[in-house]
Formats: structure tokens, C-alpha cells, sequence
């Protein structure tokens, strides 16, 4: 299958500075990406849709100002958690969908676990 | 509102035993049911996907099933082993409206000696 990438796998920051997540898609160009938070023992809880060369799309109560997510390519969209803070700690996924291939099949990165202390 | 649905919320089962977990969802219009594993502190990876004129799909171990018309899924776990041990999620795409992903909140199995 298709294989998604996220960097970094963890990280732990301070409070109040900025954290950026990279998700890349290896071997397929992906048209769109989601990015998902998830807190222990829920489940995902979508954050945004990212379009190549297009702005995002937030979920309602998502702060795009605090969530910022670039697309620039069609292997790589970024989220920066701006001025996190210790309740941003969570796990943040993305997943890619490839293109031409409509509504079928989603590939999830590994996820990255922010630490926010 | 579009829900999934899923139970148990946690099972311990003993090494070489079955299990079945299930879905339910309220979703629609309906385009496809998925079943992941989520190994802890890890991204979901994909087990069946289902569309609705599909009623079993097999992936080794794992057996899904779906009934459209009673909106209900299960998953289906044979011969379990060590390496079972996850969180499996029940995801549900509907038809249109951007085409979003309900996830369901996931079954803790647990595989034991």
C-alpha cells in the first residue's frame, strides 16, 4: 500500500514556541491531506483539510491562526502549532488521499506525539 | 448526526482464541466502511475496506463483515496472537458532503498468554 510519512515521531517543546510537523507522501502525489488530533483512549478527531496550492479548511473550534497548515507540494503539507501550550499535547496524525483515486482510500502517517511542557 | 458506533470497548481474549468485534453506524449516505489497527503510539493502518455492495472481505486473519441495510459491521479475528494486541477502529466515509470520515471511538483488544 501507499505509504504516508510523518516527522517527527515525537517531540517535546516548550511552552510558547512552535512546533512544525511535516507528513509526506512517498510513493503517490496526494491531492489532499487531513490532519487529525487525537487524545489518549478517544478517537481521531479531524482538524483540517489541506488542499495543494489551496488554503486549508478547519474543522469548527479548530484555530487556523494557532494550527497553521501549508500544502505547497503534492507530497508535503506541513502543520505548525503556533505558541503551543501544554494542552496541545497530544497526538497529531495526517493521512493522504491519492490522486484520481476519488473518495477510496486514505494512507495515515505514523503519527507525531507533541509534549508541550 | 453521523455516528460509528463500536463494542466492546475493550477485550482481553488468551493467544490462539477468536473474537469479534462490532460497528455500528448511522451514517449516510454511505460510501465505504473501513476497519484499522492502531498499534499504541502509532498511525491507524488499514485492514478491509468495504463498500456497500460487499458483504465479507477477508485480510488474513481478519474477516470483515457488513450489512448495509442494518447499518451494523463486524470484524472478526481468528487464531488471535500477541501481535493482535491494539486498538482496531471502525471508520465510515460517507457519500458526498466532502465525503468526511466517521470514526468510530475503537475496540482495546488485548491478546494474553
Amino acid at each position: 500500500g501507499a505509504v504516508v510519512s510523518q516527522h517527527p515521531s515525537w517531540v517535546i517543546c516548550k511552552s510558547g514556541t512552535s512546533v512544525k510537523i511535516e507528513c509526506r507522501s512517498l510513493d503517490f502525489q496526494a491531492t489532499t491531506m487531513f490532519w487529525y488530533r487525537q487524545f489518549p483512549k478517544q478517537s481521531l478527531m479531524l482538524m483540517a483539510t489541506s488542499n495543494e496550492g489551496s488554503k486549508a479548511t478547519y474543522e469548527q473550534g479548530v484555530e487556523k491562526d494557532k494550527f497553521l497548515i501549508n500544502h505547497a507540494s503534492l507530497t508535503l503539507s506541513t502543520l505548525t502549532v503556533t505558541s503551543a501550550h501544554p494542552e496541545d499535547s497530544s497526538f497529531y496524525i495526517c493521512s493522504a488521499r491519492e490522486w484520481g483515486q476519488g473518495a477510496t482510500e486514505a494512507f495515515f502517517g505514523q503519527g507525531t506525539r507533541l509534549t508541550v511542557v | 448526526k453521523n455516528q460509528v458506533e463500536q463494542s466492546p470497548q475493550s477485550l482481553i481474549i488468551l493467544e490462539g482464541k477468536n473474537c469479534t468485534l462490532q460497528c455500528n453506524y448511522t451514517v449516510s449516505p454511505f460510501s465505504n466502511l473501513r476497519w484499522y489497527k492502531q498499534d499504541t503510539g502509532r498511525g491507524p493502518v488499514s485492514l478491509t475496506i468495504m463498500t456497500f455492495s460487499e458483504n465479507t472481505k477477508s485480510n488474513g486473519r481478519y474477516t470483515a463483515t457488513l450489512d448495509a441495510d442494518t447499518k451494523q459491521s463486524s470484524l472478526h479475528i481468528t487464531a488471535s496472537q500477541l501481535s493482535d494486541s491494539a486498538s482496531y477502529i471502525c471508520v465510515v466515509r460517507g457519500a458526498g458532503g466532502g465525503n468526511k470520515l466517521t470514526f468510530g471511538t475503537g475496540t482495546q483488544l488485548k491478546v494474553e498468554l
